[in-house]
């Protein structure tokens, strides 16, 4: 079925550093990769969608300059948290549109868990 | 703007029995997809099922299946046989047909705490 590979599983980084999440798509092209924010026991938060080659698109409050995304490729989109500091600790996962098998629809990475200290 | 509700933030069931996950959502549209997704201790987002609102009969895939029920814009998710492997945090899911960006409306998710 669709895979999403997404690295790193888990980062602990200096506050005022940058921390790059990669998302790949192994067996399939994902033209849309959307990036969540998840806080313990909560839902998932939308942080923003990009499509491939387009500027991604960033939900109200989400400093686009914070967190950088860049989906260059159909099968590679990156998010970097730069300047990082402790309240951008979080789970972040990342979500491919796929078109294969049962999981039509989205694909998901594992997600990421960030640690700023 | 649509919404999607889960009053349930917690559920627990014994093991072998079974567990009905409630969802309700909000929607003028007509046409739109339904799903319920789970996030075990691992955290890795896995889908269960999913529903188009066009298609009357209910979902079913092995031992999940769904009760949709348009007119109430309810959407609730019967587990049965329930295993210790389905002990999870469970996510009803919205998306509107006309979206292009096709991003999904979560609701807050229910932890289901299976009992051995």
């Amino acid at each position: 079925g669709a895979v999403v590979s997404q690295h790193p599983s888990w980062v602990i980084c200096k506050s005022g550093t940058s921390v790059k999440i990669e998302c790949r798509s192994l067996d399939f092209q994902a033209t849309t990769m959307f990036w969540y924010r998840q806080f313990p026991k909560q839902s998932l938060m939308l942080m923003a969608t990009s499509n491939e080659g387009s500027k991604a698109t960033y939900e109200q409050g989400v400093e686009k300059d914070k967190f950088l995304i860049n989906h260059a490729s159909l099968t590679l989109s990156t998010l970097t948290v730069t300047s990082a500091h402790p309240e951008d600790s979080s789970f972040y996962i990342c979500s491919a549109r796929s078109t294969r098998g049962f999981s039509y629809g989205y694909t998901f990475g594992s997600g990421t868990r960030l640690t700023v200290v | 703007a649509q919404t999607v509700t889960q009053s349930q933030p917690e559920m627990s069931v014994q093991e072998a029995e079974t567990v009905t996950l409630s969802c309700t959502y909000d929607t003028s549209e007509s046409d739109y997809y339904l799903f319920w997704y789970k996030q075990p201790p691992s955290r890795q987002m896995i889908l269960v099922i999913r529903q188009e609102a066009y298609k009357q009969q209910n979902a079913t895939e092995n031992r999940f299946s769904v009760n949709f029920q348009k007119a109430a814009k309810s959407f609730s998710l019967k587990i049965s046989d329930s295993q210790l492997g389905d002990a999870a945090m469970y996510f009803c899911a919205y998306r509107s047909v006309m979206d292009s960006n096709y991003q999904l409306i979560w609701g807050a998710g229910t932890k289901l705490i299976i009992k051995p």
